[in-house]
């Protein structure tokens, strides 16, 4: 059984520009959770999508977007990057929304 | 106000010693989840313990095992017999309905460190 991916690993880019990170979610699963985590501390949601729709959001801006495709997998967008997006971003898969939630590796980004 | 406090952010351990990490919550729905993952250096979160607050019993896996105390909500972890490979950052998180979804809101983390 395949965990959770995500790719990139590390990433760099400049102010202003836009990045897409993605996510494969472990086979089974129909629920994905993205969440940043800033440098010392926990990391905060962003959004949920189960079978393809949003279907929570934390406190993000809408320049942080979302897809999920039929297999289940995600793409988290971030436009107009700033300095403060410089973050570890991770990608949690689960069997359902209430279901316990598996964690991919994370996504490093670097804004300079 | 936070949700989940952790009070420590540093803690060391003799190896083979046991260790309590504290971990406090705050929430007003009566159904709710407690979990604790571990984050080595690498970034990856991984599962280590859930508690349901229904649940009866303390969640007990391997060598880590969860003191429930509902009414002074939290949930602290106890690793028994330490080991070197458990250096590691350590988060308690809570599962809460928001919306229709259901997130993990975390605390800050201990720093936990395992000397010989």
């Amino acid at each position: 059984e395949t965990g959770v991916t995500q790719s990139p690993t590390h990433l760099i880019k400049t102010r202003g520009q836009q990045v897409t990170l993605r996510c494969s979610s472990q086979s089974g699963h129909n629920t994905v959770s993205w969440y940043q985590q800033a440098l010392g501390q926990g990391p905060q949601f962003i959004f949920q999508y189960y079978r393809e729709e949003e279907n929570g959001r934390g406190n993000f801006p809408p320049r942080f977007s979302g897809l999920q495709f039929p297999n289940y997998s995600s793409e988290l967008n971030v436009n107009a990057l700033e300095l403060d997006d410089s973050a570890l971003y991770l990608c949690a898969s689960s069997a359902g929304i209430y279901n316990e939630q598996f964690f991919g590796p994370g996504t490093r980004l670097t804004v300079l | 106000a936070q949700k989940i406090t952790q009070t420590q952010p540093g803690m060391f351990v003799q190896e083979k010693e046991a260790v309590t990490l504290d971990c406090t919550y705050d929430t007003s729905d009566p159904s709710y989840g407690l979990f604790w993952y571990k984050q080595p250096s690498s970034g990856e979160m991984i599962f280590l313990i859930y508690q349901g607050s229904y649940d009866q019993q303390n969640a007990t896996e391997g060598r880590y095992s969860l003191n429930f105390q509902k009414a002074r909500k939290s949930a602290n972890l106890v690793i028994s017999a330490s080991q070197l490979g458990d250096s590691a950052m350590y988060f308690c998180a809570m599962r809460e309905p928001t919306g229709t979804a259901s997130k993990l809101t975390f605390g800050t983390g201990t720093r936990l460190q395992v000397t010989l």
